[in-house]
């Protein structure tokens, strides 16, 4: 158990939806990452947020969005989906600003998102 | 740009035999880390180990050890003792830096199967 959580497990939706995905970092962890895991271009780095601030973005879409609140939990909205949005998304979480280091990427067990 | 390559998409090994997963990268950065995870068909990535860009030794981690050799810009996993459990994908990554602060980009995978 990497004590990142990451939920709901599974989410099928319809085109057009939106939705939203949780996440609770490692206490005491300040970042978080977003990636999204798809067959066609594998894993991708989405987005970092620091202590409630973001800090880097990747390959996101404007369809999407991220925040994180003074708890540090993280939610990752993503809006007027399509079919091709069907992919994992995980969520890391580190316990300093990006610096992902070989004790500190941690990776939640990811949300299965399909899109139908 | 930053780049890791697997050029392995599959491999077989049998229980008890090591296997060696092989990773190459690109970087003109002389400070970077390379990381590799395990995602089992539950679909969670593991850390499995890390190799500093500056680290003399190659690093261990129980049955992982990871074979460096930088002038060749390779980080190949070796696996010893196969057992059935690690029958997964096996990810390389390299952190990148990123307007001030990091992220990990992956490589697109071998997929493991050990035989009994």
């Amino acid at each position: 158990d990497s004590g990142v959580t990451q939920t709901p497990k599974h989410l099928i939706t319809a085109t057009g939806q939106r939705v939203t995905l949780r996440c609770s970092p490692r206490s005491g962890d300040l970042s978080v990452y977003w990636y999204q895991q798809s067959l066609d271009q594998g894993l991708q780095f989405l987005i970092q947020y620091y202590n409630g601030e973001e800090r880097a973005k990747g390959n996101i879409l404007e369809r999407f969005s991220a925040q994180q609140f003074p708890d540090l939990h993280s939610e990752l909205n993503l809006s007027s989906l399509e079919l091709g949005d069907s992919a994992l998304y995980f969520c890391a979480s580190s316990v300093v600003s990006g610096r992902l280091t070989n004790t500190e990427a941690f990776f939640g067990q990811g949300t299965r998102l399909t899109v139908v | 740009a930053q780049k890791i390559t697997q050029t392995q998409p599959g491999m077989f090994v049998q229980e008890k035999e090591a296997v060696t997963l092989d990773c190459t990268y690109d970087t003109s950065d002389p400070s970077y880390g390379l990381f590799w995870y395990k995602q089992p068909s539950s679909g969670e990535m593991i850390f499995l180990i890390y190799q500093g860009s500056y680290d003399q030794q190659n690093a261990t981690e129980g049955r992982y050890s990871l074979n460096f050799q930088k002038a060749r810009k390779s980080a190949n996993l070796v696996i010893s003792a196969s057992q059935l459990g690690d029958s997964a994908m096996y990810f390389c990554a390299m952190r990148e830096e990123v307007d001030s602060s990091y992220k990990l980009i992956f490589g697109s995978g071998t997929r493991l199967l050990v035989r009994p």
